[in-house]
């Protein structure tokens, strides 16, 4: 069964912390996804990335960055963690053919900044 | 740009009562659209899609219609269960692009 996994469900960090999320698929999909999700704004995109070592900006990728050595790994890194940062973080991989297959999407990591 | 309109939640039923979540688009081109479906705790899962105009999408009971001339793809079940307590996301993928778009989600609550 497909999978992606996130590292952590929970973290708590303080203002200006540097924060790593970590996903990993072990579908072999090409494209991958972080997008976060608030309440009565659904989920927007921050950034995803076609493949290993390319990277797009999505609709909000202010204060954030990502990281993808491997084809299997995408990490989201908020270099200096504010509070309106707060939020429910998900990961999602989908194969290159293209959004008509699902996206399979991690269990999320809820981020609190304090 | 593209958009998903989801109806303001949350949506309360009783069991056994009938279902309708609204969902309007705005794009160009003919879009793929989806229903996801996050149940507590977890991340979102393809509940339903269709690819192209008059496409009906189907699932555990649930489906959706793609109306291209009302620009909706309203999510429908007969007779819901408990079970369907869940925060429910419509979403479009542009023709020929890698993303989706997501509307704001509908949290639903069915009461036994």
């Amino acid at each position: 069964d497909v999978k992606v996994t996130q590292s952590s469900r929970y973290l708590v960090k303080r203002t200006g912390e540097k924060v790593f999320l970590e996903c990993v698929q072990d579908m072999d999909h090409e494209n991958m996804f972080w997008y976060r999700q608030d309440p009565g704004l659904g989920l927007r995109l921050i950034y995803f990335s076609y493949d290993v070592k390319m990277k797009e900006k999505g609709d909000i990728p202010e204060g954030y960055s990502v990281s993808r050595e491997k084809k299997e790994r995408f990490s989201l890194i908020l270099e200096s963690a504010s509070t309106n940062q707060t939020s429910m973080y998900l990961c999602a991989s989908i194969p290159r053919q293209g959004a008509v297959s699902p996206l399979h999407f991690g269990n999320g990591t809820r981020l609190t900044v304090t | 740009g593209d958009s998903v309109t989801q109806m303001e939640g949350p949506v309360t039923l009783s069991e056994e009562a009938f279902l309708t979540i609204n969902c309007t688009y705005t794009a160009t081109g003919y879009p793929s659209l989806f229903w996801y479906v996050q149940y507590p705790g977890e991340g979102l899962q393809l509940l339903l899609k269709a690819t192209k105009a008059d496409d009906k999408g189907s699932n555990k009971g649930f489906e959706a219609t793609y109306r291209k001339e009302t620009t909706s793809f309203h999510l429908e079940k007969g007779s819901v269960q408990v079970s369907d307590s869940a925060v429910y996301f419509c979403a479009l993928s542009p023709r020929g692009a890698q993303k989706l778009v997501f509307g704001q989600g509908t949290r639903l609550t069915i009461n036994p």
